[in-house]
């Protein structure tokens, strides 16, 4: 986890704010995701990056948008907070070659009143 | 549609015996399994990955086993032992595609 880090590692914000959280690595990996987590719900793909100008959307991208200002750094916004977007977000990585093979940081536990 | 199915939310078993934990899929034809562990309050940390065309993996006192006719992975830990809780998730990815689909994951309890 010590090379994954997640910023802030606790939020909690209001209707309509506008939020970004944050991930870092120190792998060195090209590939970047965001998930988010809900209980019963399981791990869901927000947006993923192959590489600073490489972005996709995931199966659950409205609402948010990302931004890869280096190859350490993606970042996760929500542009108008809602409820419904209270959960576990977790960054992850993996190297190039094995997509398969992914190192999570630590969650952000966001709760929006 | 798709679905990944963990056989059951929560899991105990007695210290010493070996947890099975299971994860079916339908209409996915994926080109790796992979099972993650899950603390409290963490990330999930990679455990062990197999490929479609292998039917068993080990590691340590881990096992996967991977049987595509069946649509099934079984996750098998021998001699388990309390720091062996957690929740354990699969997660598949097809032939062709970056993404990872995860299970919803099952909670192992070992008793001591």
């Amino acid at each position: 986890d010590a090379d994954v880090t997640q910023t802030p590692r606790n939020r909690i914000t209001k209707t309509g704010k506008r939020i970004m959280l944050e991930c870092s690595q120190t792998k060195g990996h090209d590939r970047m995701y965001w998930y988010r987590q809900d209980p019963g719900l399981g791990l869901r793909l927000i947006y993923y990056s192959f590489d600073v100008k490489d972005i996709n959307k995931g199966e659950i991208s409205d609402g948010y948008s990302v931004s890869r200002q280096a190859q350490a750094k993606f970042s996760l916004s929500l542009e108008s907070a809602i409820p419904n977007q209270t959960a576990l977000y977790f960054c992850a990585t993996s190297p190039r070659d094995r997509t398969y093979e992914q190192y999570f940081g630590p969650g952000t536990r966001l709760t929006v009143t | 549609s798709q679905k990944i199915e963990q056989n059951s939310e929560a899991l105990n078993i007695q210290e010493g015996k070996t947890a099975t934990l299971t994860c079916n899929y339908t209409n996915y034809s994926p080109a790796y399994l992979q099972w993650y562990r899950q603390d409290p309050g963490r990330g999930p940390v990679f455990l062990l990955l197999i490929r479609e065309n292998e039917k068993e993996k080990r590691k340590e006192r881990l096992k996967v086993t991977f049987d595509t006719t069946l649509k099934q992975s079984l996750f098998h830990i021998t001699a388990s032992q309390p720091a062996d809780s957690a929740t354990y998730l699969c997660a598949l990815q097809e032939a062709g595609s970056y993404q990872l689909t995860f299970g919803k994951g099952t909670k192992l309890s070992v008793i001591p």
